[in-house]
């Protein structure tokens, strides 16, 4: 398997601009996890998805932030409208169902820059 | 108060050293605890994964969990300069709908000299 795959790997976007963030997940995991990473604050978890459905979206810092999973091999996260103190490296993971669902799976991270 | 502290060093070691890597937490319900380690620029990567209290071995790598201080660690034997990256102890509990949510330490950096 490919594992986690993002994409871009970079985003440089204006102030106010929609930044959409790609993730497909390794095949046959059941749960997807959105991660945003800062010197600051380390990894901090956003929004998570078990079988497609969000179960936990408690760490969207706002409204503008929202997240999307229409089958069980993509999914998005949207910004709309971005702000410079949304510049983190995003991440992605999955895992398996059952108590093997805490080995998480993380893809290579998008670094976004909002000038 | 963080549900999960580590330090974030820099801890600089020789080649060869003995390398110790700690996290504390606050959360009782803590049940899985993982470290992964994240080289510049990647994504996280598991490295080792222990359920309850114990000690866990894989190669060079040991894993200590003593839920009664809520304390955990990673132990590298023999560290070699590829060993140099950061590494995060991340943990999750047992209630279903938690039991998939981690909790990650903020990362502590190694590096391994020559």
């Amino acid at each position: 398997d490919a594992g986690v795959i993002q994409s871009p790997r970079h985003e440089v976007t204006e102030m106010g601009q929609e930044v959409t963030l790609r993730c497909k997940p390794i095949s046959g995991h059941d749960y997807l996890f959105w991660y945003r990473q800062t010197m600051m604050r380390g990894l901090e978890l956003l929004i998570y998805f078990n079988n497609n459905v969000p179960i936990d979206d408690s760490g969207m810092p706002e409204d503008r932030f929202s997240a999307k999973m229409p089958n069980a091999s993509f999914s998005t996260l949207k910004i709309q409208p971005s702000e410079p103190r949304d510049s983190a490296v995003y991440f992605c993971a999955s895992s398996h169902r059952d108590r093997e669902s805490k080995k998480a799976f993380f893809g290579q991270g998008t670094r976004l820059t909002v000038v | 108060q963080k549900e999960v502290e580590q330090d974030p060093g820099p801890l600089s070691v020789p080649e060869g050293a003995i390398v110790s890597l700690n996290c504390t937490y606050s959360n009782s319900a803590f049940q899985y605890f993982m470290w992964y380690r994240q080289y510049s620029r990647k994504g996280p990567e598991l490295l080792m994964y222990t359920y309850s209290s114990g000690n866990k071995e894989d190669g060079r790598f040991t894993a200590q969990v003593d839920k009664s201080s809520k304390y955990i660690s990673l132990f590298i034997r023999d560290s070699q300069p590829s060993d140099s990256a950061t590494y995060l102890c991340a943990m999750s509990g047992l209630r279903t709908g938690t039991a998939s949510k981690l909790t990650f330490g903020t990362g502590t950096r190694l590096q391994v000299t020559l």
